[in-house]
């Protein structure tokens, strides 16, 4: 059973434009979420993250908006660059820490020029 | 370099033959967490460990997987008598404290085949 889903395998979208990238998760015990950037042969890279008392958070060109009631999230990423090109991972986890995160399959990201 | 170590970056093992994975943990992180991706999966969570300590291991096959994390030295995840389906990518992550939800730092892993 996947709690964390990413139903886009891959995105392309033109240099400058708006990236959204999208998660569904089940579990409603999950009060965080994370969003992960990897590159091949690469670790994932911590982009951002937001705290399901916030609906919002950003951090420079990239945004993460959370719909609790639909148990949705996503990732903004504005303008889009060419080195945003990755797989895009999006995870959850319960309170306190202490424990692991639970990953999405992930969704390729392509920067068109 | 500051960052988490894994070695060896790649890793080929015979059916039955044992496959050790290091990590080295951003120095002064006192946590570590193990993470297995297989093709075309996300990473899935593996085990929990602090400094002598395996705090969640829910996620770790019952047999022939085993991680530690001593005093002093890397962390070890042990695989033995591997099989074809251990072949993946296994990532090492570390944090300074028992909490995840700035983001822990990840290694770039190990890729592990099984022939």
């Amino acid at each position: 059973d996947q709690q964390v889903k990413q139903n886009s395998p891959s995105l392309s979208v033109q240099e400058g434009r708006i990236s959204i990238l999208n998660c569904d998760y089940t579990n409603s015990m999950f009060d965080y979420f994370l969003w992960y950037k990897k590159y091949p042969a690469e670790g994932p890279t911590f982009l951002i993250s937001i705290s399901s008392i916030k609906d919002k958070n950003e951090d420079g060109r990239f945004t993460v908006f959370l719909n609790k009631s639909a148990k949705h999230l996503s990732l903004h990423i504005v303008p889009s660059q060419p080195g945003d090109s990755a797989v895009y991972f999006c995870a959850a986890g319960t309170g306190g820490g202490a424990d692991g995160l639970t990953f999405g399959k992930g969704t390729h990201l392509i920067i068109q020029p | 370099n500051a960052g988490v170590m894994q070695n060896p970056r790649h890793l080929v093992r015979r059916r039955g033959q044992e496959a050790r994975l290091r990590c080295s943990p951003v120095k002064g992180h006192s946590h570590v967490y193990w993470y297995r991706q297989l093709p075309e999966e996300g990473l899935k969570f593996m085990v929990y460990l602090q400094k002598e300590n395996i705090i969640d291991e829910s996620g770790m096959p019952k047999e022939r997987f085993s991680a530690e994390f001593p005093k002093e030295g890397p962390s070890i995840l042990r695989i033995q008598q591997v099989v074809r389906g251990d072949s993946a990518a296994y990532f090492c992550a570390s944090s300074p404290q028992g909490r995840t939800n700035y983001g822990y730092t990840f290694g770039s892993g190990t890729r592990l085949t099984v022939v």
